[in-house]
């Protein structure tokens, strides 16, 4: 079945620096990838998704590039501020009836003020 | 609306007990999602249903089983408890096609003893 890795499990940037979270996935079929935000004793909120059919997606300070030979992916966040400090899982799907996410083991950003 | 709802909060069982955690969502969505979230080991897919009237498993899903009640509401049950299953149970859903967003509930923190 599908696995997804992600790096690094911690990471501290200062505020205003870039923070770069990378995930790689197993099952070539794959198609979707989501990321989603978690904040300390709240539920996960997604935050970008890009599918196989593009290699890049911007939404204001966050980016997410995809690299299907390599099945690999990665989420940017540039200008860090201290409300990006959170927990950050990738995600990888496939076009199947399931619809179900197989999600990275998380990311936890601190960005130091 | 409410989105997803969950019930309850928090529950504290002895090993041995048994108990069904409920999830409702109001989106009129087709997929329906169970998750455990332990530390260290993101979101694990423990039973999903695509659609109304069916349900299959997910990585994790020894220990539980699932009962999709009608399109809103998607049980998860613990027929026995055992230390193993303390953990934060999240439900989500979705709209199923195509591959899009999942809304997750906020979550029932459980301990078994």
């Amino acid at each position: 079945g599908e696995n997804v890795e992600q790096h690094p499990s911690t990471l501290s940037v200062q505020e205003g620096d870039s923070a770069v979270i990378k995930c790689t996935y197993s099952d070539s079929a794959s198609n979707y990838f989501p990321w989603y935000k978690q904040e300390l004793g709240k539920r996960p909120q997604l935050i970008i998704d890009i599918r196989s059919n593009v290699g890049e997606k911007k939404d204001q300070r966050i980016a997410v590039t995809l690299n299907k030979t390599a099945k690999h992916f990665s989420l940017h966040i540039t200008e860090t501020q201290p409300e990006d400090s959170a927990v950050y899982f990738c995600a990888a799907s496939r076009m199947d009836s399931s619809y179900k996410l197989i999600f990275g083991s998380g990311t936890r950003l601190l960005v130091r003020p | 609306n409410a989105g997803v709802t969950q019930t309850p909060k928090f529950q504290v069982l002895k090993t041995g007990q048994s108990m069904t955690l409920q999830c409702a969502q109001d989106m009129n969505h087709n997929s329906m999602y169970w998750y455990r979230q332990d530390p260290g080991m993101g979101l694990r897919l423990i039973y999903y249903s695509a659609s109304e009237g069916t349900t299959d498993k997910g990585e994790v899903p020894n220990g539980y089983n699932v009962s999709r009640l009608n399109k809103r509401e998607f049980s998860l049950r613990l027929e026995s408890a055992a230390p193993s299953q303390t953990s934060v149970y999240f439900c989500a859903s979705s709209e199923g096609t195509p591959q899009g967003e999942q809304f997750f509930g906020p979550g029932t923190r459980l301990t078994v003893l």
